[in-house]
């Protein structure tokens, strides 16, 4: 099994600051098949990132991915005040044996 | 427009059981593989089971296997999840999720997800 480990537990930053987000593997994540998903207090989660780089449909351009292998980062260039929420990472390189990091929560400083 | 609406959520008894559902609508519900995640309170996401388009393939987390059953119904555009032998720490949110499959040999991701129906275990 896959151990994706987030860091930092907890950001706290300002509306306009660039948050980056840290999502390390156990062993390598093939062909960096790994999702970012952003969830809101009392929400469903959203996927905001897919195969590593890729934005999903409606994400805005603020927000970025990046890496390969066992290390992967979120970066949200310019922080909204909606963009506060927690974040989590998914691999799914591992055919059918699902792994989330413990999340990221990001809050207003 | 693409929805997800969970429903047999509730209060159940330790070693009891319930079925959830998961009503699909605004897009071609036949053609996706479909997943359920939970949540338990104040945790993280944590993958429960998967089902390919046609229901011949299923997938679970070793902590549900033998007591959950994940099936679909196309004809009725809904998915299912029949657990029993419920457990305390089955207490969460159930979240109904879209799955994409980029590669064969690869897994999902989960690209539309509904609202989530709360199952408590307790008595």
């Amino acid at each position: 099994e896959i151990v994706l480990t987030q860091s930092p537990g907890t950001l706290s930053l300002s509306p306009g600051e660039r948050a980056t987000l840290s999502c390390r593997a156990s062993q390598s994540v093939s062909s960096s098949y790994l999702a970012w998903y952003q969830q809101k207090l009392g929400q469903a989660p959203r996927l905001l990132i897919y195969g590593a780089s890729s934005r999903a449909t409606g994400i805005p351009d603020r927000f970025s991915g990046s890496g390969s292998g066992t290390d992967f980062t979120l970066t949200i260039s310019r922080l909204e005040p909606e963009d506060f929420a927690v974040y989590y990472c998914q691999q799914y390189g591992s055919s059918h044996m699902y792994t989330f990091g413990q999340g990221t929560k990001l809050e207003i400083k | 427009e693409v929805q997800l609406v969970e429903s047999g959520g509730g209060l159940v008894q330790p070693g009891g059981s319930l079925r959830l559902s998961c009503a699909a609508s605004g897009f071609t519900f036949s053609s996706y593989w479909m997943s359920w995640v939970r949540q338990a309170p104040g945790k993280g996401l944590e993958w429960v089971a998967n089902i390919n388009q046609d229901g011949s393939e299923t997938y679970y987390v070793d902590s549900v296997k033998g007591r959950f059953t994940i099936s679909r119904d196309n004809a009725k555009i809904s998915l299912y999840l029949q657990m029993n032998s419920l457990r305390a720490e089955d207490t969460a949110v159930y979240y109904c999720a879209r799955g994409r499959r980029p590669s064969v040999v690869v897994g999902v991701y989960m690209d539309v997800w509904g609202k989530g129906t709360t199952v408590t275990v307790s008595s």
